[in-house]
């Protein structure tokens, strides 16, 4: 059974970096069509992807936040790493990571439960 | 603002049939799959329909997916309380080098 689970800060401070990670199981970011994505949805709000990384390692970033964001990937520790620069309060959200496939879909399935950041000084 | 484009709001008895809507553009909806999820309360999303209209293993039969042209719809027959959600849209979007776009979100009440 495939499952992420997203860890890091509960609570930044504004300016401060975050950093993000998703463990995942059942399954390797060294298998052909395979990644993992982030997305984020603010208290309330809609959804809003992030970033992706592919198996093969090409990387692509919400343009409106390529900016601020960088996403890694440790195949051998089964884990991808988001993070996220100069952080605001209108930041605040839950962050998600989700297996992804499929470059140039929007297939994320399963996604994590989930971790909610909190921006405040 | 989202990209594409979704009612704020649905509703349905139980045992209706309800529609949701999302409409985009040539560079999203109209040259490439949908994707739509299902957030019940206080969860994680979970992919619904992928491709268009094709349901992932459990998703109910009741749940379908249509396209035409820049718009689909995400349809729900035989309507049941455990349907109450949010349900979003999402797009392969080919402007800007390509990206991902979701819909603002449908939140549907069972009455």
């Amino acid at each position: 059974q495939i499952t992420l689970k997203e860890s890091g800060p509960t609570l930044v401070k504004p300016t401060q970096t975050l950093t993000l990670t998703c463990t995942f199981s059942d399954f390797s970011l060294s298998t052909s069509g395979v990644g993992v994505g982030w997305i984020r949805q603010p208290p309330g709000k809609a959804l809003e992807w992030l970033a992706l990384i592919y198996w093969n390692d090409d990387k692509l970033y919400s343009p409106s936040l390529k900016s601020r964001l960088t996403i890694t990937k440790d195949t051998s520790k089964n884990q991808v790493v988001l993070t996220m620069t100069n952080m605001d309060p209108v930041d605040t959200a839950t962050y998600y990571c989700a297996r992804y496939q499929n470059w140039g879909s929007c297939w994320f399935d399963p996604w994590g439960q989930g971790t909610l950041v909190t921006v405040s000084s | 603002q989202s990209v594409l484009t979704q009612p704020p709001s649905a509703s349905g008895t139980p045992g209706q049939r309800v529609t949701i809507s999302c409409s985009g553009s040539s560079s999203n909806i109209g040259s490439t799959y949908v994707y739509w999820y299902q957030q019940l309360p206080g969860t994680a999303p979970k992919l619904l329909i992928y491709r268009n209209n094709q349901r992932p293993s459990g998703v109910p039969d009741r749940f379908s997916g249509s396209k035409s042209g820049t718009s689909v719809s995400l349809a729900i027959s035989g309507l049941r309380s455990e349907d109450e959600a949010d349900y979003y849209c999402a797009a392969w979007d080919d402007s800007l080098s390509g990206h991902v776009v979701f819909g603002g979100g449908t939140k549907l009440t069972v009455l």
